[in-house]
């Protein structure tokens, strides 16, 4: 089945590590691709998208993604996690070929210790 | 500018019971959507609404899940009867495109337990 794959269901790093969560989708043809993310206590939000043109996109708080066509992949990375960037990440994609809902990944829980 | 609101937040009830979600999305966002995230997966789609006409209901149990939309602002999802399976959290969505591509803004999201 058509699928968005994201690789880690748990990550823990300290404050100033790099960040960079995976994601993969299945889908062939035209896509969309979203990153939504939810602190605790707060509704799903989001992060950054990409839709065309430069497949490096930036997003809110210093975050940005990475479209690789060849790979089927929509990387998120950060330079520098900060304690307030715990929370729950989820890849999103809209693809034509699956009749243009939006499908999530299972979702990474990233944990900053301060 | 107000968010989308759901209620209730939180519902125990036992199985075969039912039980019904309510949605506020934001003012004039004409597409509607409810999802169901179960513990440790992402969010899956149940039901699309554009205004009050669905759009796609494809992933909607339709042997005990119904939603309605009827006047094309408010929306509930019922569940009739209950199955502990359908233990989850219950998060609309809306936007005012309703393509897909544009951001969705969710709702805080129902937790139901049906035990």
């Amino acid at each position: 089945a058509q699928s968005v794959s994201q690789h880690n269901h748990h990550v823990i790093l300290s404050e100033a590590a790099s960040l960079e969560l995976g994601c993969n989708y299945s889908y062939g043809g035209t896509v969309n691709l979203f990153w939504y993310v939810q602190y605790p206590g707060q509704h799903l939000q989001l992060l950054l998208k990409y839709f065309s043109g430069d497949p490096l996109v930036k997003g809110i708080k210093g975050f940005e993604a990475e479209f690789i066509k060849s790979k089927f992949s929509f990387n998120l990375r950060k330079p520098s996690v900060q304690w307030s960037d715990t929370a729950e990440y989820f890849c999103a994609v809209n693809a034509r070929a699956a009749g243009n809902k939006l499908t999530f990944g299972g979702g990474t829980r990233v944990l900053v210790k301060p | 500018e107000a968010g989308v609101a759901q209620s209730p937040r939180y519902k125990i009830i036992e199985k075969r019971q039912s039980v019904a979600f309510w949605c506020n999305p934001i003012s004039g966002h004409a597409t509607l959507y409810w999802y169901q995230q179960i513990l440790g997966q992402g969010p899956k789609l149940l039901i699309q609404f554009q205004n009050n006409g669905v759009v796609d209901d494809s992933q909607l149990p339709k042997d005990r899940f119904s939603a309605e939309r009827l006047k094309g602002v408010d929306s509930t999802l019922k569940i009739q009867p209950a199955k502990l399976e359908d233990s989850a959290v219950y998060l609309c969505a809306s936007s005012y495109d309703p393509s897909g591509l544009q951001e969705q803004f969710f709702g805080p999201g129902t937790r139901l337990t049906v035990l």
